[in-house]
């Protein structure tokens, strides 16, 4: 089992609906990223938290470090928006251990 | 600006050739990285360095061996190149106390 699990592997939706990919992690942390890819592309980090819930845009991101989850929403989703999201865990100050990325997909 | 840049963005070689892919930063950040992602785009990590001093190695193959002149440079250089090796490689940049990482672009690797 990774120590890092995403749900779910593949996510397909209609433009403008609500998005939500969730991340579940069994080691300790100290921070969580998440980042997208889009296809042959390069990878942008989107978001780092350590607790609570961070804000850009459509997307938000949570975090409950108690129950080592993490939630990535995206709100009015557009078809821009189809990329692998991805998430990483810090696991000390040097090392990310990466989650097995779930692919959206979304249609006009 | 490109914040984390590598060369070459493609790479294709024989086997048993050595070859290097380059990696600079320009956001004065002390700590690089270098990531692989395999055919089914799982990332994990290789290599870290810190203020040009190894950190992490991943039970890499002795073949690859990373070279970090100065902070804001880490290159990979792979010797005696194996088709398992191909993949999509990624060079990264942080600080060591808890900011966002930047990835470059990617170097998609082809062994043939």
């Amino acid at each position: 089992k990774n120590e890092v699990e995403q749900s779910p592997q593949n996510l397909t939706a209609q433009e403008g609906e609500f998005i939500t990919i969730n991340c579940s992690y069994s080691v300790g942390i100290s921070a969580l990223h998440w980042l997208q890819q889009h296809p042959g592309g390069g990878i942008v980090s989107l978001f780092m938290l350590s607790s609570g819930k961070k804000k850009h845009g459509r997307l938000i991101a949570t975090i409950n470090i108690q129950e080592k989850h993490s939630s990535l929403h995206i709100t009015a989703s557009h078809p821009r928006d189809s990329a692998d999201y991805i998430c990483a865990v810090r696991v000390n100050t040097d090392k990310l251990i990466f989650g097995t990325g779930t692919r959206l997909q979304v249609f006009p | 600006d490109t914040a984390v840049s590598q060369t070459p963005k493609y790479l294709v070689t024989q086997m048993g050739n050595d070859k290097s892919i380059k990696c600079e930063q320009n956001l004065g950040h002390d700590t690089m990285y270098w990531y692989k992602q395999d055919s089914k785009k799982f990332l994990k990590i290789m290599f870290s360095y810190n203020n040009k001093e190894l950190i992490i190695n991943e039970t890499v193959p002795n073949r690859f061996s990373p070279k970090s002149p100065d902070k804001a440079h880490l290159n990979l250089h792979i010797n005696s190149l194996e088709l398992g090796d191909s993949a999509v490689y990624f060079c990264a940049s942080s600080t060591r106390v808890r900011t966002e990482a930047f990835f470059g672009q990617g170097t998609r690797l082809t062994v043939v």
